[in-house]
């Protein structure tokens, strides 16, 4: 019964690989994000979805490229894979309205480390 | 751009005394949010505050806002070991549903 999930838990890759981040909210939120949490712990918003429709796009490389196939799923897909992605990627959601918020529900968490 | 800036960035806090961690941010905002995390875990939200003079309570845990001087404090009460965590700010951007977050303060509890 996890509310927001992220898989996978862990990835390790080498430089240059694609990889792919999956999202799933079983709350009924129409809003979902992406954030990254750096080695200093600095949380920093990357996308956010309202609707399928992207509404936030932070300056995120182009190799970061978020899909939402429907409102309870978020998925990140990162080309060329560099040594400073290495990072944790929170997927998170809310029940918000433009121009208003709520709170956001964070999931687990996934570690990417790029060797 | 907005800022958020939190202060302590670290406390090592005695075994029931009390404590405050101030989050002041740049621009105009009237709610701001609270979160926990605890190490190698997710984010955990302890508090909502979504209008001026607003103030929450939970446990030993008390957040007020305060938006004309753009700063929200979360005070601790006789601090206890299982509140040791980061605790984070982070304010909401008038125009939408983007978070700004603070850099988090580490909180210690001494035995």
């Amino acid at each position: 019964d996890t509310a927001v999930s992220q898989t996978p838990k862990y990835l390790v890759t080498q430089m240059g690989n694609d990889k792919s981040i999956k999202c799933e909210q079983n709350l009924g939120h129409d809003t979902m994000y992406w954030y990254k949490q750096d080695s200093k712990k600095f949380l920093k918003i990357m996308f956010s979805y309202n609707n399928k429709e992207l509404i936030i796009n932070e300056t995120v490389p182009n190799r970061f490229s978020p899909k939402s196939p429907d409102k309870a799923h978020l998925n990140l897909h990162i080309n060329s894979l560099e040594l400073g992605d290495s990072a944790v990627y929170f997927c998170a959601s809310s029940q918000a309205l433009r121009g208003y918020s709520y709170e956001q529900y964070f999931g687990p968490g996934t570690r990417l480390t790029v060797t | 751009e907005l800022k958020v800036e939190q202060n302590p960035l670290f406390l090592s806090m005695q075994e029931e005394k009390n404590y405050t961690i101030y989050c002041n941010y740049s621009t105009t905002s009237d709610r701001l949010y609270w979160y926990r995390q605890d190490p190698g875990k997710s984010l955990e939200s302890l508090f909502v505050l979504l209008s001026n003079g607003a103030v929450k309570q939970e446990g030993r845990l008390m957040a007020s806002l305060d938006t004309k001087a753009r700063l929200s404090t979360l005070h601790i009460t006789a601090a206890v070991h299982d509140l040791s965590a980061t605790y984070f700010c982070a304010v909401d951007m008038e125009y939408g549903n983007k978070l700004v977050f603070g850099a988090g303060t580490i909180l210690r509890v001494k035995s």
